[in-house]
């Protein structure tokens, strides 16, 4: 019972450009979504957040877009940059519960100079 | 400044033997939450503790496996008589408190690999 996808294994962009990765979920309940990203042999790293009543988030270079009818979010990186290699979760809650987060499988960003 | 903390960082085990796996939390942080990631997988929820209390362990086995967050010291994830499928990373996460908005931060994750 997969309830955030990542349905993209891996993507890969040249660096200055755009890197758009996605995220789609099937609980409604879910009422708070964040990114996070992570290096090999490393903890996952807070990225960026949203909350349900919002439909954008914007942070420097990253932004996340949520779409609540689709069930579906977005990160877009811009410009991409080489150190932005690595790979990115999405994850979901419903704080309403325990605050505990549901992961996707991730998604592995390799950014080409 | 320190971070969540997690110790030790790589754990080896032969079947049957038990597992310690321990996490400080950031300062000023209360409240502790413990993920897997086996292979090529994304990190499943196993348990969410508080100061002296389980507040959520739907995501624990329900054999070999137990968390405690002391009144004082580390919170500690002990796995009982280790079978090869236990081999995965584990990570800690704190957050200061719980609520809508409220970050959960990671440790640098303990690697424990069962022979």
């Amino acid at each position: 019972d997969q309830q955030v996808k990542q349905n993209s294994p891996s993507l890969s962009v040249q660096e200055g450009r755009i890197s758009i990765l996605n995220c789609d979920y099937t609980n409604s309940m879910f009422d708070y979504f964040l990114w996070y990203k992570k290096y090999p042999a490393e903890g996952p790293t807070f990225l960026i957040s949203i909350s349900s009543i919002k439909d954008k988030n914007e942070d420097g270079r990253f932004t996340v877009f949520l779409n609540k009818s689709a069930k579906h979010l977005s990160l877009h990186i811009v410009p991409s940059q080489p150190g932005d290699s690595a790979v990115y979760f999405c994850a979901a809650t419903n704080n309403g519960n325990t605050g505990k987060l549901i992961f996707g499988q991730g998604t592995t960003l390799q950014v080409k100079p | 400044n320190a971070g969540v903390m997690q110790n030790p960082r790589h754990l080896v085990r032969r079947r049957g033997q038990e597992a310690r796996l321990r996490c400080s939390p950031m300062k000023g942080h209360s409240h502790v939450y413990w993920y897997r990631q086996l292979p090529e997988e994304g990190l499943k929820f196993m348990v969410y503790l508080q100061k002296e209390n389980i507040i959520d362990e739907s995501g624990m086995p329900k054999e070999r496996f137990s968390a405690e967050f002391p009144k004082e010291g580390p919170s500690i994830l002990r796995i009982q008589q280790v079978v090869r499928g236990d081999s995965a990373a584990y990570f800690c996460a704190s957050s200061r408190d719980r609520g809508p908005g409220e970050t959960q931060y990671f440790g640098p994750g303990t690697r424990l690999l069962v022979l």
